[in-house]
């Protein structure tokens, strides 16, 4: 998990308001992906994305979701009017291409509680 | 549709047995397979992967083996150790895609000393 940062790491918002969750990769790495684990489940994919695109967004929610990797900055993952089935672990994974196999690194989640 | 299938919640093993822990999955298009540990409260260690034209891939005390007729594949640790206990995602990857992982549900894996 070393490189992968991932802040905040414990996060607390009532409902309606907005969480937002930030990834910086490592260092070299300019694939980034978001995951979310719910509590008893696998984790989930939700999007992938490169510096300023987003590739593949079709794990999203289409509603108060969204996600964005800037040319200057951390990955920023954002949900908006956050209800309590939001509470989850959401982990960042960075690559340095296309991510296969043993080249995909996770950080160390943000847990998000919604209460 | 859980394409990824872990239907062990929980397994627990003696300190030097083999741990062998299964997954099943229904996606013919999965392309490489692969076998992820993970702490609470921490992220996804990758543990030994295998592409789908090999049956067997080994690292160390980690062994995968994969059936595609069956579209079945295993890890097994051996010998097992009380520093194993976590829990374990099998994951796969589609060809073609974005290369992004199906996870199955896990499997809490505990070794007693």
């Amino acid at each position: 998990n070393a490189g992968v940062m991932q802040n905040p790491r414990h996060l607390v918002r009532r409902r309606g308001q907005e969480a937002r969750l930030r990834c910086s990769p490592m260092k070299g790495h300019s694939h980034v992906y978001w995951y979310r684990q719910l509590p008893e489940e696998g984790l989930k994919f939700m999007v992938y994305l490169q510096k300023e695109n987003i590739i593949d967004e079709s794990g999203m929610p289409k509603e108060r979701f969204s996600a964005e990797f800037p040319k200057e900055g951390p990955s920023i993952l954002r949900i908006q009017q956050v209800v309590r089935g939001d509470s989850a672990a959401y982990f960042c994974a960075s690559s340095p291409t296309r991510g296969g196999g043993n080249t995909i690194y996770f950080g160390e989640g943000s847990w998000l509680t919604v209460v | 549709d859980q394409q990824v299938k872990q239907n062990s919640p929980s397994l627990s093993v003696q300190e030097g047995r083999i741990s062998i822990l299964n997954c099943d999955y229904t996606n013919s298009m999965f392309d490489y397979f692969l076998w992820y540990k993970k702490y609470p409260a921490e992220g996804p260690t990758f543990l030994i992967s295998i592409s789908s034209i090999k049956d067997k891939n080994e690292d160390g005390r980690f062994t995968v083996f994969l059936n595609k007729s069956a579209k079945h594949l295993s890890l097994h640790i051996v010998p097992s150790q009380p520093g194993d206990s976590a829990v374990y995602f099998c994951a796969a990857i589609p060809s073609g895609s974005a290369r992004q992982l199906t996870f199955g549900s896990g499997t809490q894996l505990t070794v007693l000393p």
